[in-house]
Formats: C-alpha cells, sequence, structure tokens
C-alpha cells in the first residue's frame, strides 16, 4: 500500500481564496483524521470521521474550515475565506479502529497563506 | 479529560549517549499510548506503542518506552543516539473504548550532535 497520500504537498494562495486540501486513507480504514500542525500549537486534531461520518469536529477552528468524506477512499478539508493565520502544516491519518491501534500519517500540506 | 504532558521542548545530546524524553499523561480512564518521531518535512512515522501486556515496549532504530501506571508516564529511551536519530519526538494517547482519538504532546526536539 502507497500510505496516506495527500495533495497538494504545498499549497500557496492569497487571503480571501477558497483552499482545498484532499487525503486518500489507507485502503481498508475506518477511520480518518486531519491534524493542523504550527509552532505555536503544535498537533491539532480538528476532526475525524469513522465510516465516513464525521464523530467530533470540535476542534474546527471556526466555519470557515470544512470537511467532507464522500466515501471511505477520499476526504476534503476546505478552508474559504483563507487567512494568513490558517498558514500551517495539515496532516491527514487514518487508522483502523477495530482495535485502537496507531494512526498513519500522510506527508502533510503545507499551506501559505499571503 | 486527557491530556498528554512532554516535559522537555529540546533535548541536546551527544552521539552515542544515552537520552530520556519524558512523557506523563493524566487520565480518569485507562489509556494506550504511542510514540511518534517526525523527520524535518516528513509526516509523523509511530516508533512503538503500548497497549497492553508488557510494561517495557521495544520498538523501531532502537527506542524502547516504559509504561509506568502508577507514576502516569511513558517515557522513551535510547540508549546511543545517532546523528540520524535527530527529530522530532512526540507522545501521543488514546482513551480506551473510545475512538481512536489521538492526542498528542507538544513535541520533543531531540538533537544530536558529534
Amino acid at each position: 500500500d502507497a500510505g496516506v497520500i495527500q495533495s497538494p504537498r504545498h499549497e500557496v494562495t492569497e487571503m480571501g481564496q477558497e483552499v482545498t486540501l484532499r487525503c486518500k486513507p489507507i485502503s481498508g480504514h475506518n477511520s480518518l483524521f486531519w491534524y493542523r500542525q504550527t509552532m505555536m500549537r503544535g498537533l491539532e486534531l480538528l476532526i475525524y470521521f469513522n465510516n465516513n461520518v464525521p464523530i467530533d469536529d470540535s476542534g474546527m477552528p471556526e466555519d470557515r474550515f470544512s470537511a467532507k468524506m464522500p466515501n471511505a477512499s477520499f476526504s476534503t478539508l476546505k478552508i474559504q475565506p483563507s487567512e494568513p493565520r490558517d498558514s500551517a502544516v495539515y496532516f491527514c491519518a487514518s487508522s483502523l479502529r477495530t482495535v485502537n491501534t496507531e494512526a498513519f500519517f500522510g506527508q502533510g500540506t503545507r499551506l501559505t497563506v499571503v | 479529560a486527557q491530556s498528554v504532558t512532554q516535559l522537555d521542548s529540546q533535548v541536546p545530546v551527544f552521539e552515542e549517549a544515552p537520552v530520556e524524553l519524558r512523557c506523563n499523561y493524566s487520565s480518569s480512564v485507562s489509556v494506550y499510548l504511542f510514540w511518534y518521531v517526525q523527520y524535518p518535512n516528513q509526516g509523523l512515522q509511530l516508533l512503538l506503542k503500548y497497549l497492553s501486556g508488557s510494561t517495557l515496549v521495544k520498538g523501531i532504530n532502537g527506542f524502547e518506552a516504559e509504561f509506568n501506571k502508577s507514576q502516569t508516564s511513558f517515557h522513551l529511551r535510547k540508549p546511543s543516539v545517532h546523528i540520524s536519530d535527530t527529530a522530532e519526538y512526540f507522545c501521543a494517547v488514546i482513551l480506551t473504548g473510545t475512538a481512536s482519538k489521538l492526542t498528542f504532546g507538544t513535541g520533543t526536539r531531540l538533537q544530536v550532535t558529534l
């Protein structure tokens, strides 16, 4: 398996623009997580899904952020409109929920909002 | 509520010296514990995990950790470090019986020098 695949790896956008980050989890995994990593706040869990259903989105910073998982092999995290303070590395991770096992992480998307 | 505390933000160490990275957690229920490593511009990679059984857990790259329930600790150790171990190390916890929601500590930067 190729692991968790995120795209794009890097994104530079202007303030006010819409940004969409994409994630393909490991085949067969049924939990998916979106994390944000910044120097100031470390790794923050934004939202996670079990069997494509959002379970906990309490980490989503505000209404500008939204996440979807239309099927077991794809998820998106959207920011609209983007702001400079959204600049961070966004990680997607997946795991197999039958046992509380570890999450496998993608390489991340480095987002810069100018 | 659960939380993870990594007491040291940075740990400098000479090559071939031993190292211990500290992690403490707080939880009113049983937990699963993990250590992840993040190399520059990479995603997180699992080093080792404690789910149950023996409290001494061995992981990849010669690392090990010991679960101490009475002290609510899960410190990471390596008897002899290499330059290539320079990275950010994250301790993480999942509450047993819940969805696989990983909560991370703030990370410890291990800097190995000659």
